[in-house]
């Protein structure tokens, strides 16, 4: 099984500032990686797939980047609705086998 | 408008089965790519990927849940359907349905909302 690591845990970070959250896989990914948004109470919502292409309606100060084992979703200037927590996840396994980075908390500084 | 809604109960009680079912709208299980998928995530901790039913009737499961996780599909209802045999208190999650559309985005685009179940006696 593939395992996803989010680094960090926890990020403290003030508006407007730059965030930069970090995802690695086990093994080989190629670009089969998403990224999604999760605010209490609520499902997850999908940001990024393809590793660096935007889903629709999502922002343009959210980007991602990165490709095989290590892969990076950077807020370029944080807005109060973005404090969240945020999952990797790859999807490169066939047949299909899912995983989920155990997620980063991206709270107000 | 893509939507999905799961249905369940609340709660089931060790050792039985719990269904559930997601009903889904704007788009069809039988289109060639369309996938759904169940997600789970105990409270306060990450997400779980369990199943997956495609628009083939393809099936696929997590390795450490297979041998008690079954997906199915009702093409005519917008519905799938999940069981999960001999529930635990460890089985205490939110679950959630997902649309993946393959050679899409491969993701899950559209989550529902989630449905809470509690496992106790």
């Amino acid at each position: 099984e593939i395992v996803m690591t989010q680094s960090p845990a926890t990020l403290s970070v003030s508006p407007g500032e730059r965030a930069t959250l970090s995802c690695r896989a086990s093994q080989s990914v190629s670009s089969n990686l998403a990224w999604y948004q999760q605010k209490p109470g609520q499902a997850p919502r999908l940001l990024i797939y393809g590793a660096s292409t935007r889903a629709t309606g999502i922002p343009a100060r959210f980007s991602g980047s990165g490709s095989g084992t290590e892969f990076t979703l950077t807020i370029s200037s944080l807005q109060s609705e973005d404090f969240a927590v945020y999952y990797c996840q790859q999807y490169n396994n066939w047949p299909p086998k899912y995983t989920f980075g155990q997620g980063t908390k991206l709270e107000i500084k | 408008q893509v939507t999905l809604r799961e249905s369940g109960p609340a709660l089931v009680k060790p050792t039985q089965t719990l269904t559930l079912t997601c009903t889904f709208s704007g788009f069809s299980l039988s289109t060639s790519g369309m996938c759904v998928s169940w997600i789970r995530q105990p409270p306060g901790k990450a997400l779980e990927w369990l199943a997956r039913i495609d628009w083939d009737d393809d099936k696929y499961y997590s390795t450490s849940l297979k041998t008690r996780l079954t997906i199915s599909k009702d093409t005519s209802k917008n519905q799938v359907v999940l069981t999960m045999t001999n529930m635990d208190p460890v089985d205490t999650a939110t679950y959630y349905c997902a649309r993946i559309v393959v050679a899409g985005t491969d993701a899950f685009d559209i989550w529902g909302q989630g449905t809470m179940v509690t496992v106790s006696s």
